[in-house]
């Protein structure tokens, strides 16, 4: 079955240094990619999500390519903030309405 | 409302009891979830909802799982005879109708416990 697997937590950064999350897939097809972030306290809220093959999804400084030939979906930030400390969750929609998560990797960011 | 509202957002309860959780979706979203994420795993799909009906519910774990949506507004996740591997937070979202991941907003959570 569909499927989507993130590399494991937590990841502890100094502030400013370069963040990447790893996240590949398992899918019959093409599906849509998401990250969704969780901040302490807060409810999951949607970061940023590609659609198709080579489709690049950004906000907030974070970016992620859909990368077909891998079935990969990195999330990547040039420079992190504290602000940043939270679960992130790589997710993947196909050929149905619910989503299907990652186990979630937690995010350390150290001034 | 403004957003997804859960109630309570914490409970414990004792081994064998019957516990009953409560998701208010933004007004107007037709479609409801709920999801499940037990400590150190990701969120496991449990139901969603159309409207009242319930096309998805493959991801309920036993039949001491049930849930129910009235008006196209609240749905109440009931869990009988609680086990304490149910302990996990319980997670509810909404959406538009035919926007799926697109459009998902989640609450805040409840944290269930079983003791």
């Amino acid at each position: 079955g569909d499927s989507v697997t993130q590399m494991e937590g937590p990841v502890t950064l100094s502030e400013e240094a370069f963040l990447t999350i790893n996240c590949t897939y398992t899918a019959t097809g093409y599906p849509s990619l998401f990250w969704y972030v969780q901040y302490p306290g807060e409810g999951l809220q949607l970061l940023l999500k590609a659609t198709k093959a080579d489709d690049k999804g950004s906000n907030k400084g974070f970016e992620a390519t859909y990368r077909k030939e891998t079935t990969s979906f990195h999330l990547e930030k040039g420079s992190v903030q504290v602000s940043d400390s939270a679960v992130y969750f790589c997710a993947l929609l196909y050929n149905t309405d619910k989503l299907i998560f990652g186990t979630g990797t937690r995010l350390q960011v150290f001034p | 409302g403004a957003g997804v509202s859960q109630s309570p957002s914490n409970k414990v309860t004792e081994k064998g009891k019957d516990v009953e959780l409560r998701c208010d979706p933004i007004s107007g979203h037709t479609a409801l979830y709920w999801y499940r994420q037990r400590l150190g795993q990701g969120l496991e799909f449990l139901i969603y909802f159309q409207g009242n009906s319930a096309p998805d519910k493959s991801g309920l774990p036993s039949d001491r799982f049930s849930a129910e949506r009235t008006g196209e507004s609240v749905s109440t996740l009931t869990i009988q005879r609680t086990q304490q591997e149910d302990s996990a937070v319980y997670l509810c979202a909404s959406s538009l109708a035919g926007q799926g991941g697109h459009g998902y907003t989640f609450g805040s959570g409840t944290r269930l416990t079983v003791v």
